[in-house]
């Protein structure tokens, strides 16, 4: 069975200063990545996802995340962060065969101080 | 486009009551989902449907959960009778196909309050 681990309830920025949310997967076979965002009173919105080949992802608003194998990592990140970007931060997992289903961690919730 | 649309959004109920739940997807997607996320937890696939087949019913407790997709377009999620750890939200979501390559899309959400 698959699992995701998101480390920190909660991280905290300074605007303008650089933003990592951290994830780690278990899952047999190769993994299909993904990070959502969740603002408040608002479902789910789609951020970036890893499916193979480059391991650096690039998605919305300007948020990145970095696929390391070695060390089953998929952190979120972003070069400069901004009020705005103050949400819960959620990592998924698929395996590539078999049951597909989103696994997902127990979110980040990102606070970025003006 | 229009997104995921769910109603109620919001619902209180007493224990042993039922309550239904309604979602319309975006149009022309094939593939439905309904999620379980409970406070300071991240969504939990509760069932999903290709069409109005269902694909994956692994985590739904069926002794009081039941969900359909008749026409292969909205879907309606019960539950009855409803206990306490039922209070979470529901998240409704839709996409073009089924498979995590295929981008999955959600509606705000039904938050359950069971008293």
């Amino acid at each position: 069975a698959q699992s995701v681990a998101q480390p920190e309830d909660q991280v905290n920025v300074a605007e303008g200063n650089p933003l990592t949310v951290k994830c780690t997967y278990s899952v047999s076979g190769n993994p299909y990545l993904f990070w959502y965002v969740q603002y408040p009173n608002r479902g789910l919105q789609f951020l970036l996802k890893y499916i193979t080949g480059d391991n650096l992802v690039k998605g919305s608003y300007g948020f990145e995340a970095e696929f390391n194998k070695s060390q089953t990592s998929f952190h979120l990140k972003k070069p400069s962060a901004l009020v705005s970007d103050s949400a819960l931060y959620f990592c998924a997992v698929s395996p590539d065969t078999g049951r597909r289903a989103l696994t997902f961690g127990s979110g980040t919730r990102l606070q970025v101080q003006p | 486009e229009a997104g995921v649309a769910q109603s109620p959004r919001y619902k209180i109920i007493e224990k042993r009551q039922s309550v239904a739940f309604w979602c319309n997807p975006i149009s022309g997607h094939a593939t439905l989902y309904w999620y379980q996320q409970i406070l300071g937890q991240g969504p939990k696939l509760l069932i999903q449907f290709q069409n109005n087949g269902v694909v994956d019913d692994s985590q739904l407790p069926k002794d009081r959960f039941s969900a359909e997709r008749l026409k292969g377009v909205d879907s309606t999620l019960k539950i009855q009778p409803a206990k306490l750890e039922d209070s979470a939200v529901y998240l409704c979501a839709s996409s073009l196909a089924a498979g995590p390559t295929y981008e999955q899309y959600f509606g705000p959400g039904t938050r359950l309050t069971v008293t």
